[in-house]
């Protein structure tokens, strides 16, 4: 198995409204990323985990909270976001050792209302 | 003057052709080169992924980094229609596990 998943595919929400994200890799990666993506932008780092621990938090907005229950998910939990948060969230995976080899998912494209 | 410099296009090129995208960057520290392609409203596929200078071919693709002059390319050749895509250079080797992406170059193959 050499690909990332996301679930849902699409989400809509408002913003007072609780949501999460879901990513899952089965590669054995032990890095896991969280990106934003703008159109025609590239992506943004928002989070990395590695060995399940948080090692990097690019400042992000505490209405997105990342956790990882296990080395092969990652979660992203939404809370009260605003309009201009809508985008593309991406989740990524990589062996350590290998920075660059990241391994990204289709993504999840969210609005928020 | 930013991390990574790619021009975004458009780039518009027959089909068939061969076609050059190129990034600069400014720190020396980068030793991990790669090129995403990234089809509009999907996840960025990784191409090409190579550690310091030299040359690396996979089929029609070939990247080039240029380690004295801070200089990245990917050539595809025998360009196809499928191939039009954005396509983002991405570098890393700061010491963490954090890849800088350029803004991506669009890519249009002509039939």
């Amino acid at each position: 198995d050499t690909e990332v998943t996301q679930t849902p595919k699409h989400l809509v929400m408002g913003m007072t409204n609780k949501k999460s994200l879901k990513c899952e890799q089965h590669m054995g990666h032990r890095a896991m990323y969280w990106y934003k993506q703008k159109a025609k932008k590239p992506p943004e780092l928002m989070f990395v985990y590695s060995y399940e621990k948080l090692s990097i938090n690019e400042s992000v907005p505490s209405r997105f909270s990342p956790e990882c229950p296990n080395s092969s998910l990652l979660n992203l939990h939404l809370h009260a976001l605003q309009p201009e948060d809508s985008a593309l969230y991406l989740c990524a995976s990589s062996t350590r050792g290998a920075p660059g080899e990241q391994f990204f998912g289709p993504g999840t494209r969210l609005t928020v209302l | 003057q930013k991390e990574v410099e790619q021009d975004p296009g458009p780039l518009s090129v027959p089909e068939g052709a061969i076609v050059s995208l190129n990034c600069t960057y400014s720190n020396s520290a980068f030793q991990y080169f790669m090129w995403y392609r990234q089809y509009s409203r999907k996840g960025p596929e990784l191409l090409m992924y190579t550690y310091s200078s030299g040359n690396k071919e996979d089929g029609r693709f070939t990247a080039q980094v240029d380690k004295s002059s801070k200089y990245i390319s990917l050539f595809i050749r025998d360009s196809q229609p499928s191939d039009s895509a954005t396509y983002l250079c991405a570098m890393s080797g700061g010491g963490d596990d954090k890849i800088i992406f350029g803004k991506g170059t669009r890519l249009h193959i002509l039939p």
